[in-house]
């Protein structure tokens, strides 16, 4: 078993949809979760950190959810500019990110 | 305040030459870490140094591949004798020296090399 999975997608989704992403790890001790955004296999860059309580940042929101050992990512009201590949990551206790292997959303006119 | 800077961007080499990496962190960080992401796949840890020490060097190969993070200079991913199978992206991410684990790492543009 892989210790951080994503499902591949892709994901096409129209213009205004709302979608969501799921991220499971297996390491029960890890520390702090993260989703990166990487474009057509350039550098990651960070999107948003994930926390217990759940953090938003404008159409953006993730969740942690620690019993169940899964980290969620929602995209609302989808734009053009947000197709790219989503890479859910996971720190562990030596500091190291463990990454999915990303998933693709496409948004389209 | 630049960010990670890596070169060279691209770099092509023959099979059995070395290719040499670097990598500049973010201004005040002192820890580094390598990533390789190979075509078609996510990225995968290699190794971690902070300034004269490799701290984790659980996802470096065990033959040809080194790092190096020297008191002055940019930290170094070495690749003796490369091979085909060596062509991939090589990302480097610094993060600040607090040592916290809820310390972000922030990623450089990537060194992508290409073996003939």
């Amino acid at each position: 078993r892989k210790e951080v999975e994503q499902d591949p997608g892709p994901f096409n989704v129209p213009e205004g949809a709302t979608v969501a992403f799921n991220c499971t790890y297996s390491n029960s001790a890890s520390q702090s979760f993260f989703w990166y955004r990487q474009d057509c296999r350039k550098e990651p860059k960070l999107l948003m950190s994930v926390y217990s309580s759940g953090n938003e940042d404008g159409r953006f929101t993730a969740q942690l959810n620690r019993a169940s050992q899964y980290i969620s990512l929602l995209i609302r009201d989808s734009k053009l500019s947000d197709s790219a590949t989503y890479l859910c990551a996971v720190l562990n206790q030596g500091g190291k990110l463990i990454f999915g292997q990303g998933t693709e959303l496409s948004v389209k006119p | 305040n630049a960010g990670v800077m890596q070169n060279p961007r691209h770099l092509v080499r023959r099979r059995g030459q070395e290719a040499r990496l670097r990598c500049s962190p973010m201004k005040g960080h002192s820890h580094v870490y390598w990533y390789r992401q190979l075509p078609e796949e996510g990225l995968k840890f290699m190794v971690y140094l902070q300034k004269e020490n490799i701290i984790d060097e659980s996802g470096m190969p065990k033959e040809r591949f080194s790092a190096e993070f020297p008191k002055e200079g940019p930290s170094i991913l070495r690749i003796q004798q490369v091979v085909r199978g060596d062509s991939a992206a090589y990302f480097c991410a610094s993060s600040p020296p607090t040592g916290l684990s809820t310390d972000t790492q922030y990623f450089g543009p990537g060194t992508r090399l290409t073996v003939l």
